[in-house]
């Protein structure tokens, strides 16, 4: 069974720019969620993926997109960045509701 | 408000001596909390969660909903026990599992 796997590890952009991020989940799961950890603080959550679908979301804006695969890998897409979107992005994989969730590595996003 | 605080930015303690690091929440519903720890150079990983009522590495926490509470604790901490803490909430109610994390404790176990 391999774990939650994230790329690129890190990753510089300029402001304005656009960013993808991926993930491929766990093996057997079919939930997939993001979290950005600003320096200093706990993830906050982005939104969840099930089944290909938007399955709730945090209080980011629309720029902040995402997709789930047929495989249940999953992109995180961030339009227009801006220099507070550097962060830390984490995903986290597992299966529906209450099932535990397991994190990735995370990407280091810095926005110049 | 759904919120979870943890009140100590840093908690730093001699190896043998009991730890208690705070978790405190604000959430109007059932809700299931977590201790996830994150060691240096590793992946955020689940400690323990209060359904399951465990005993991880030593470690327990107690849900007291008086208090809105979930502080862990351990009664004697390893040097191995250095690590950032952080404690989240997630509704029992919801479908999507949703994960509201606290600013995190880091737990330093000097020799």
């Amino acid at each position: 069974e391999t774990g939650v796997t994230q790329s690129p590890t890190h990753l510089i952009k300029t402001r304005g720019q656009q960013v993808t991020l991926r993930c491929s989940s766990q093996s057997g799961h079919n939930t997939v969620s993001w979290y950005q950890q600003a320096l200093g603080q706990g993830p906050q959550f982005i939104f969840q993926y099930y089944r290909e679908e938007e399955n709730g979301r945090g209080n980011f804006p629309p720029r902040f997109s995402g997709l789930q695969f047929p495989n249940y890998s999953s992109e995180l897409n961030v339009n227009a960045l801006e220099l507070d979107d550097s962060a830390l992005y984490l995903c986290a994989s597992g299966g529906q509701g209450t099932d535990t969730q397991y994190f990735g590595p995370g990407t280091r996003l810095t926005v110049l | 408000a759904q919120r979870v605080t943890q009140p100590e930015k840093l908690l730093s303690v001699f190896k043998g001596a009991p730890v208690e690091l705070k978790c405190n929440y604000s959430y109007s519903g059932s809700p299931e909390l977590f201790w996830y720890v994150q060691y240096s150079r590793q992946r955020l990983q689940l400690l323990l969660r209060h359904i399951s009522r465990e005993s991880i590495k030593g470690f327990t926490a107690d849900l007291n909903k008086g208090e809105t509470s979930f502080h862990l604790k351990k009664p004697f901490a390893q040097e191995e026990d250095s690590a950032m803490y952080y404690c989240a909430l997630r509704s029992l109610s919801g479908n999507t599992g949703k994960l509201i994390f606290g600013q995190g404790t880091t737990l330093q176990v000097k020799p």
